[in-house]
């Protein structure tokens, strides 16, 4: 089966500016999430869909940054204003009841905020 | 909210020896732990993972313990080889309707020297 899909891989702005991201989750896999990875840590989840609805976003910082998932399917994270402190990998994963809480990783998407 | 520790942060070993990393965790309710292994620049991809109602995991030169009373469980890995060499990141989650977001662990630098 194709796996997460995320674009694009890498991008690069100036603080100020915003920034979205995209992510294809594997087909049939009702339940997306979005983490944030800073460089030298664990992978830390901003929020996490099931279907389009939101279960948990209690670690986004809502000032900044949004993520929907209109059709329950693809989703989109944007940040809004940039700062220096987003620059980290996001990683997009999926999950399906089929393979009980074991989550599926995108490649992920390098941010750096110049 | 959950909180997983881990350690150590960086191991090296030579070839032929085991490498062991160890997390704790907070949330007694947590039912579910992964193992993930991070190559550089690459996707977290799940090697190994145990569910609260066992105590021990084997799959081949890998191994999971975990101890619900005391609240930790243990990557083991025997007869490093040096494409072993990766971060690896130890998560927890609560089962559940929500599918459980996943905590992660701060992740440890593996070294297996030829």
């Amino acid at each position: 089966e194709a796996g997460v899909a995320q674009s694009p891989r890498y991008k690069i702005i100036e603080k100020r500016q915003s920034v979205a991201f995209w992510c294809n989750p594997i087909s049939g896999h009702a339940t997306l999430y979005w983490y944030q990875q800073i460089l030298g840590q664990g992978p830390k989840l901003l929020i996490q869909f099931q279907n389009n609805g939101v279960v948990d976003d209690s670690q986004l910082p809502k000032d900044r940054f949004s993520a929907e998932r209109l059709k329950g399917v693809d989703s989109t994270l944007k940040i809004q204003p940039a700062k220096l402190e987003d620059s980290a990998v996001y990683l997009c994963a999926s999950s399906s009841p089929a393979v009980y809480n074991e989550q599926f990783f995108g490649p992920g998407t390098r941010l750096t905020v110049l | 909210g959950e909180n997983v520790e881990q350690h150590p942060s960086t191991l090296s070993v030579q070839e032929g020896d085991s490498a062991v990393i160890k997390c704790t965790y907070s949330d007694s309710a947590s039912n579910y732990f992964p193992w993930y292994k991070q190559e550089l620049g690459k996707r977290p991809q799940l090697i190994i993972d145990i569910r609260s109602n066992v105590g021990e995991k084997k799959d081949q030169r890998i191994a999971v313990t975990l101890n619900k009373t005391a609240k930790h469980f243990s990557l083991h890995i025997t007869e490093t080889q040096p494409e072993d060499s990766a971060v690896y990141f130890c998560a927890a989650s609560r089962g559940g309707t929500s599918y459980g977001k996943l905590t992660f662990g701060q992740g440890t630098i593996l070294t297996v020297h030829p």
